[in-house]
């Protein structure tokens, strides 16, 4: 099954915070993140690996709850250039990394 | 510079026409995927490959064929048994292990005419 995202969209300000949420009903082995800008492929922001670590790229963070199935993207300090639609993947136990991508999530950074 | 390249950029196809897209990369990553995009979706995998001369069906598979012959190369062939092809396609290649993104190509909007 697809991973649901929350939200479907957000509109920030320049300079706000936002989080946006991944979750799963399948036991995950690993979460990665990607940004996509309109009409354009998706770029690779950041894995997650099973172990519960928490990265960052810049102002932009994410952790991994295993337990949970669930991992969330921070944006912090938000910057026109983070609009986009953010979407995760996921892979679970089986060997290979053929990810299963939630349905995205639309972010506008206003001035 | 290494990357994937994804071409045609735009297609159109007429009713009951077959077409190949072509994706080719230089990363020497082992894996290729093809995934499906329509308007303000996610992406849904059509077609994996992990090794050259192997691939497996993705959740969407029916409709579609694909090649891997070389290591570079993994085209997808849209037939016309879908019903439905117009869409984004998105070819994407990895090293193959769990740990490792994705690089996607530019993409290639296919139409139907």
């Amino acid at each position: 099954q697809q991973p649901v995202q929350s939200p479907q969209a957000v509109i920030l300000r320049e300079g706000e915070d936002a989080v946006i949420n991944c979750s799963s009903s399948k036991a995950l082995y690993s979460v990665h993140w990607y940004r996509q800008k309109h009409g354009e492929a998706p770029v690779f922001l950041m894995i997650l690996l099973k172990g519960g670590e928490q990265k960052g790229h810049d102002k932009i963070s994410a952790s991994f709850n295993e337990k949970k199935q669930q991992s969330s993207l921070y944006l912090t300090a938000s910057q026109l250039s983070y609009s986009g639609t953010y979407f995760c993947g996921t892979a679970g136990g089986a060997a290979g990394n053929k990810l299963t991508f939630g349905g995205g999530t639309r972010v506008l950074v206003k001035p | 510079d290494g990357g994937i390249t994804q071409s045609p950029k735009y297609l159109f196809r007429k009713e009951g026409q077959n077409v190949t897209l072509s994706c080719e990369q230089n990363l020497n990553h082992d894996a290729m995927y093809w995934y499906r995009q329509d308007p303000g979706q996610g992406l849904r995998l059509i077609y994996y490959s992990q090794i050259v001369n192997d691939f497996q069906k993705g959740d969407i598979a029916e409709g579609y064929s694909v090649s891997r012959e070389k290591k570079e190369s993994f085209p997808l062939t849209v037939t016309s048994a879908q019903k439905n092809p117009t869409a984004f396609y998105l070819c994407a290649s990895s090293i193959g292990e769990r740990q490792h993104g994705y690089t996607f190509g530019s993409g290639t909007r296919l139409t139907v005419v």
